[in-house]
C-alpha cells in the first residue's frame, strides 16, 4: 500500500499570508496526485489534480506542485473561508489501490 | 450538472443489515466508475471501493474486501453500499465519489480522481 503522509498536521495562518501544505508518498505515483478541501460537515472538494491542475472554478491562489514523492499545495493571500482539512490523494495504480493522507488543518490566526 | 444525491442518515443496532444509496444523475451513468469513501468520527478519509455499472465489476479496498458489498443499478443510476452485519465500528460518515473519466466499455482504464461527491450519508451504529 501506498502510504501518503502529510505535513504539518495543523497549520495556523495569518489572513493574507501563504499557506504551504506537504505531502509524501511512500513510493513514486508520477503525478497522479489530487488535493482535497473540507469544511466542518460538508463533503470534500476537488481543488487539484494531476499533481497541479486547478479543478473547474478553484481559484488561482491555490497552486499545487511536484512530482514523484512529493508534493506542496501553496495557498497564497490567504482568505478567511479557507480554513479546513486538506487531504491529498494518490491514484497511481489500476486495479485501484487508492490511498489518502491523514490530512492538514489549517486554521486562520 | 453533475449530481450524486445519497440516501438519508441510519441508525442501526450491530448485527443489522443496512443498504445506503447513491442516485446520480446529470452524465452518462453506466460508464463512469463510482464508488465509496468513509470518514470516522474527527477522522480521515479512507477509499473503499469502486465500481464500473455498466458491467457491475466492483474493486474494494484490501480493508474493505468482504467486509462490505458495492452494487450499481444501471436502470435506476444509483449506486449502493451494503452491510450484511453492522458493528459499532463502522460508525461513519460515507461519501459517493465519482472518477474523472467517461471510461466506455472496453476502454483501457486509467486511475483516477475524485471531482463529484454526494453530500455523505451519516451511519450510527449502537446498541
Amino acid at each position: 500500500e501506498i502510504v501518503m503522509t502529510q505535513s504539518p498536521g495543523t497549520l495556523s495562518v495569518s489572513p493574507g499570508e501563504r499557506a504551504t501544505l506537504s505531502c509524501r508518498a511512500s513510493q513514486s505515483i508520477s503525478s497522479n496526485l489530487a488535493w482535497y478541501q473540507q469544511k466542518p460537515g460538508q463533503a470534500p472538494r476537488l481543488l487539484i489534480y494531476g499533481a497541479t491542475t486547478r479543478a473547474t472554478g478553484i481559484p488561482a491562489r491555490f497552486s499545487g506542485s511536484g512530482s514523484g514523492t512529493e508534493f506542496t499545495l501553496t495557498i497564497n493571500s490567504l482568505q478567511s473561508e479557507d480554513f479546513g482539512v486538506y487531504y491529498c490523494q494518490q491514484y497511481n495504480y489500476w486495479p485501484p489501490k487508492y490511498t489518502f493522507g491523514q490530512g492538514t488543518k489549517l486554521e486562520i490566526k | 450538472e453533475v449530481q450524486l444525491v445519497q440516501s438519508g442518515a441510519e441508525v442501526k443496532e450491530p448485527g443489522e443489515s443496512l443498504k445506503i444509496s447513491c442516485k446520480a444523475s446529470g452524465y452518462t451513468f453506466p460508464s463512469y466508475w463510482i464508488g465509496w469513501v468513509r470518514q470516522l468520527p474527527g477522522q480521515g478519509l479512507e477509499w473503499m471501493g469502486i465500481i464500473y455499472p455498466d458491467d457491475s465489476d466492483a474493486r474494494y479496498s484490501p480493508s474493505f474486501q468482504g467486509q462490505v458489498t458495492i452494487s450499481a443499478d444501471k436502470s435506476t443510476t444509483t449506486a449502493y453500499l451494503q452491510w450484511s452485519s453492522l458493528k459499532a465500528s463502522d460508525t461513519a460518515v460515507y461519501y459517493c465519489v465519482r472518477h474523472s473519466r467517461h471510461t466506455p466499455l472496453g476502454v483501457l482504464i486509467k486511475p483516477d480522481f475524485f471531482p463529484n461527491w454526494g453530500q455523505g450519508t451519516r451511519v450510527t451504529v449502537s446498541s
